[in-house]
């Protein structure tokens, strides 16, 4: 069965400082992995999807992944946080099995960024 | 391009009635997600509609009903609501496999 692994609940870094929010996944076949962002009263949007083609993904906003095998990690990484990325992130996985794109989230990170 | 819409935005009950809630896809998207995000809980998937087909479900009671009608629009029908009901519902539609989401209803019982 497919599942991510959040590894922090809370992550709080300074403007201007950079951001790593963790992911660690389990799949028995080659994942598709996305990182979606949700806004205080808003919906999901999705800041970049890997779907095994480069290893080093790029997202909207300066947000970034890197997929390593190995590590059976997808960490986010962004060089210099803003006040504005303050939100919730989760790490997703789609679940092909069954024929079926269900994604199945991360308990999610809270990113707080202060002045 | 439309984002997925969903209405209402907030809808309040008391337990024992019955809530719909409301979703219309991007155009030319084909496959409507439901998922519940609930307090302590995380998001979890709740149903899968495609082509008017009800495809898969998640480990929710059949109480978490819903239909796809011909525009692919999609309705989410909670019978017999209880307190724990209570949680934000939000519609995700795709053509291929990456969803979009909208933002939600947010369903009060009381």
């Amino acid at each position: 069965a497919q599942s991510v692994t959040q590894l922090d609940s809370h992550v709080s870094v300074s403007e201007g400082t950079p951001v790593l929010l963790r992911c660690n996944y389990s799949s028995s076949y080659s994942p598709s992995l996305f990182w979606y962002v949700q806004h205080p009263n808003k919906g999901l949007q999705l800041l970049l999807k890997y779907t095994s083609a480069a290893t080093l993904v790029k997202g909207i906003n300066g947000f970034e992944a890197e997929f390593k095998k190995s590590e059976t990690s997808f960490h986010l990484t962004k060089p210099s946080a803003h006040m504005s990325d303050a939100a919730e992130y989760f790490c997703v996985v789609s679940d092909r099995a069954g024929n079926t794109d269900k994604l199945i989230f991360g308990t999610g990170t809270r990113l707080q960024v202060f002045p | 391009e439309a984002g997925v819409t969903q209405s209402p935005t907030h809808l309040i009950k008391t337990r024992g009635q019955q809530a719909t809630l409301r979703c219309s896809p991007i155009s030319g998207h084909t496959s409507v997600y439901w998922y519940q995000q609930a307090l302590g809980l995380g998001l979890q998937f709740l149903l899968w509609y495609d082509e008017g087909e009800e495809r898969n479900r998640g480990n929710f009671p059949p109480r978490f009903s819903g239909r796809q009608f011909p525009n692919y629009s999609s309705e989410l029908n909670v019978n017999a609501l209880e307190l724990e009901d209570s949680a934000l519902y939000l519609c995700a539609s795709t053509r291929t496999y990456e969803q979009y989401f909208g933002p939600g209803t947010r369903l009060t019982v009381t």
